[in-house]
């Protein structure tokens, strides 16, 4: 089982609607976790750091993290087709020096 | 403009040939971390430097070196390329001596190896 999974989609969505991008991580004291944006070719733009339990905003984006269920989400509200990318999951690990990336899960919105 | 440049950005090379790809960062980041991203497998560490002299091996750290003689630099060396190195390999760093926070990336190189 890999340490943090995504579904890798792709995932399409119209414009204006809500995408949802979804990531579990394995049974390990987690303390950071964040969301990146990688057009293709290019590198990771972090969009969201979370830390602790809850919900995070950030104008069109929010983080949602449930430490109990493993769970880390990214919600993109009135998607835009500049939207369309793969999205990132990554966990930091208590005492591991890096993020531990997931494959990604691509997604297209549709005008 | 805070960032991380990294050069060059595109390289095809040959087994067996020395090379360096470097990085360097303007935020007086203390951590700085290369990565490699290949198809299937995502994105792997190689290794990272949590300050001046302080480097550790990541993932994947096999034919690889790295030095960190300065702050703001960290290059990555291969020093006997071969092609099962062939990758897109990204630098990254953050301001704290730990990687618990925000890593930025810089934009890219993508190496091959014939």
């Amino acid at each position: 089982q890999k340490e943090v999974e995504q579904n890798s989609g792709p995932l399409s969505v119209p414009e204006g609607a809500i995408a949802s991008l979804n990531c579990t991580y394995s049974d390990r004291v987690s303390q950071s976790f964040f969301w990146y944006r990688q057009y293709s070719g290019k590198s990771p733009e972090l969009i969201m750091s979370i830390y602790s339990n809850g919900d995070k905003e950030d104008g069109r984006f929010t983080a949602q993290l449930n430490k109990a269920s493993q769970y880390v989400s990214l919600l993109i509200r009135d998607s835009q087709p500049s939207d369309s990318a793969t999205y990132l999951c990554a966990v930091i690990f208590q005492g591991a020096q890096k993020l531990v990336f997931g494959q990604g899960t691509r997604l297209t919105i549709n005008p | 403009e805070a960032q991380v440049t990294q050069n060059p950005r595109y390289l095809i090379t040959v087994t067996g040939k020395k090379l360096t790809v470097t990085c360097s960062q303007n935020m007086n980041h203390e951590y700085m971390s290369w990565y490699r991203q290949d198809p299937g497998l995502g994105l792997r560490q190689i290794y990272y430097s949590m300050n001046v002299e302080v480097t550790d091996k990541g993932d994947v750290p096999e034919g690889y070196k790295v030095s960190r003689k300065e702050k703001r630099n960290f290059p990555l060396i291969l020093e006997s390329p071969s092609p099962n190195q062939t990758s897109l390999y990204f630098c990254a760093s953050t301001h704290s001596g730990r990687a618990i926070y925000e890593q930025y990336f810089g934009p890219g190189t993508r190496l091959t190896v014939t």
